[in-house]
């Protein structure tokens, strides 16, 4: 069953720092470019980061920049987001999802909320 | 960063007729070779988003053939012909020509 797990979601208070993680199987993921995509409550989609299928590239929105560093292990089929000096601006649902030419596939979303 | 403007923001349609969304972005998303990176995804209420369209026109697999999209350069749009129950949702369009990638705000549809 092409598939993406996210995990690692939680209640932090601001300044900490969460890792997700975001197990692919079912398709080639050596082949997609990776991507955070976050919807805050009742708010709309944003891009977050890519990495490139090789893994040598990757790019971020501004606001997380210099904060959150995207990374994936094509042997273990994973896409990792460290995540640090998380701000309350940072709570939302967070998707792992994969676009290709061939298709695209989402998780199902993993949940960080940053509150004190 | 590219802005993508969506209009209407909210769209009542009444089952099988048509609805139209368009997305509007603040720079050309043609790339040097050609290529334009305009994608469309729905997110249907409490799921997570899937994509229906990329480049522009070109429809996902196992998207139903109602949905088009069209456009070029900064104007891009959206149709859903003989819109059902099961397309009530948000609508989202993205461009990934320039970094950062950016999406609209949505278009929430709603049946009548």
């Amino acid at each position: 069953e092409v598939q993406l797990v996210e995990s690692g979601g939680g209640l932090v208070q601001p300044g900490e720092s969460l890792r997700l993680s975001c197990a692919a199987s079912g398709f080639f993921f050596n082949t997609y470019w990776m991507n955070w995509v976050r919807q805050a409550p009742g708010r709309g989609l944003e891009w977050v980061a890519n990495i490139n299928p090789d893994g040598n590239a990757e790019r971020y929105v501004d606001s997380v920049r210099g904060r959150f560093t995207i990374s994936r292990d094509n042997t273990e089929n994973s896409l990792l987001l460290q995540m640090n000096s998380l701000r309350a601006e940072d709570t939302a649902v967070y998707y792992c999802a994969a676009f290709g030419v061939e298709g695209n596939v989402w998780g199902k979303g993993t949940t960080v909320i940053v509150s004190s | 960063d590219v802005v993508m403007t969506q209009s209407p923001l909210s769209l009542p349609v009444t089952l099988g007729q048509s609805a139209s969304i368009s997305c509007r972005s603040s720079q050309s998303l043609v790339y040097s070779n050609g290529d334009t990176a305009l994608n469309w995804f729905q997110q249907r209420p409490g799921q997570s988003p899937r994509r229906l369209i990329h480049g522009v026109s070109n429809r996902d697999s196992g998207v139903p053939d109602r949905f088009s999209g069209s456009g070029s350069g900064t104007d891009f749009t959206l149709k859903i012909s003989r819109v059902e129950a099961e397309d009530v949702g948000v609508y989202y369009c993205m461009q990934h020509t320039h970094w950062p990638h950016t999406f609209g705000q949505g278009t929430k549809l709603e049946i009548k």
